[in-house]
Formats: C-alpha cells, sequence, structure tokens
C-alpha cells in the first residue's frame, strides 16, 4: 500500500500567518491527492482534490500544490476557524490510504 | 441534502460480529461508489473498504481482509459492512461515506467497541 507521510506532527502558528503542511507518497500517486480538515468533535471535510482544486465552499486562502509524491497544502493567512487537524489522502492506489495528519494550532 | 445516516455501532466481544448499516438519501445513490472510513479514538483516518456503484468491484484495507465484507442494496438506498472476527484494534467510529476516491460527503459515524 502506499505510505502517506504528514510533516510537521504539529505546526504552532499565530492568526494571519501563513501555514504550509506537507504530505510525501511512498511512490508516486500522480495528481490523485486530497487535503481534509477535521475539527473537534466534527467529521472531516474535503479542501483540495486532484491535488491542487478547491472543493466547493472552500476560502481561496487554501491551497494545493504538488504532484507525484510531494504535496503541499498552504493556508495563505490563518483565521482563527482553521486551527484543525488537516489530513493528506492518496486515491491512486488501493487502498485508499491517510497521512497521520498534521495539527495546527495557535501560537 | 445528501444524507448519511449509520447504524449498527456499540459494545462486541473479541471475535465477534457486527452489522453497520448506512442509510443514504439526497442523491443518486446507485451511481456512486461508497465506501466505509474509520477512526480510532484519538487517532487519525482509515480507509477501511470500497465498493463499486453496481457492487461489482470491492476492495479493503489489508487488516480487515477476510473479515469484514462490504455490501450494498441500490434498491434500499443502503450501505453495510459485515464485521467478523473483531480485534480490539477494530475499536473506532466508522463513517459511511461517499466516493471512491476521495471522499465528498461523510456520515456523523457510529462508534464501535471491541472488547470483553
Amino acid at each position: 500500500e502506499v505510505v502517506m507521510t504528514q510533516s510537521p506532527a504539529t505546526l504552532s502558528v499565530s492568526p494571519g500567518e501563513r501555514a504550509t503542511l506537507s504530505c510525501r507518497a511512498s511512490q508516486s500517486v500522480s495528481s490523485d491527492l486530497a487535503w481534509y480538515q477535521q475539527k473537534p468533535g466534527q467529521v472531516p471535510r474535503v479542501l483540495i482534490y486532484g491535488a491542487s482544486t478547491r472543493a466547493t465552499g472552500i476560502p481561496a486562502r487554501f491551497g494545493g500544490s504538488g504532484s507525484g509524491t510531494e504535496f503541499t497544502l498552504t493556508i495563505s493567512s490563518l483565521q482563527s476557524e482553521d486551527f484543525a487537524v488537516y489530513y493528506c489522502q492518496q486515491y491512486n492506489n488501493w487502498p485508499r490510504t491517510f497521512g497521520q495528519g498534521t495539527k495546527v494550532e495557535i501560537k | 441534502e445528501v444524507q448519511l445516516v449509520e447504524s449498527g455501532g456499540g459494545l462486541v466481544q473479541p471475535g465477534g460480529s457486527l452489522r453497520l448499516s448506512c442509510a443514504a438519501s439526497g442523491f443518486t445513490f446507485n451511481i456512486y461508489w461508497m465506501s466505509w472510513v474509520r477512526q480510532a479514538p484519538g487517532k487519525g483516518l482509515e480507509w477501511v473498504a470500497n465498493i463499486k456503484h453496481d457492487g461489482s468491484e470491492r476492495y479493503y484495507v489489508d487488516s480487515v481482509k477476510g473479515r469484514f465484507t462490504i455490501s450494498r442494496d441500490n434498491a434500499k438506498n443502503s450501505l453495510y459492512l459485515q464485521m467478523n472476527t473483531m480485534r480490539a484494534e477494530d475499536t473506532a467510529v466508522y463513517y459511511c461515506v461517499r466516493g471512491g476516491w476521495y471522499v465528498d460527503y461523510w456520515g456523523q459515524g457510529t462508534l464501535v467497541t471491541v472488547s470483553s
């Protein structure tokens, strides 16, 4: 199976600052990558699919990039509602696999 | 409005069985891949199983192969997960989700606890 590795495990950021989250695949997944956000007590929601396409209703401050094995989620100016756990997930191979998550916390 | 409502969770002993159900509404169920994703308490997400819109293809994570079976009834707009020979490590919230590639809709989840 494709192993997805996210870094860092925890990211401390001040509101208004930029956050950069990384996701690495153990083999190429082309652009078949999604990003999700999960807040405490809530179900995850998709932010990005196809590595860089924002899902419906997702603010423009969320951006995805990368292909192959290296991917990045950038939040250009963190808002209070953005503090959460973020997961990447590949869908190029079976079984689908998630990264272990990056927690974005208030600095 | 898309709705996915899981049921069937609960406490089961190691080695026991449980069947989860998911009632889908608000979309044309029989044209979508469907999946189950789980999340152990305080842990990350794990994709468990997928099933094609017509049931002709199914995929499982290695840790549940031979023990879990995903199925669907398109006439009832329902998705199922039969879980046998359950282990403590199967303890998790199980989400019914729409999608076989990425997930665009999630149910609220049902908690499964495997413990003696």
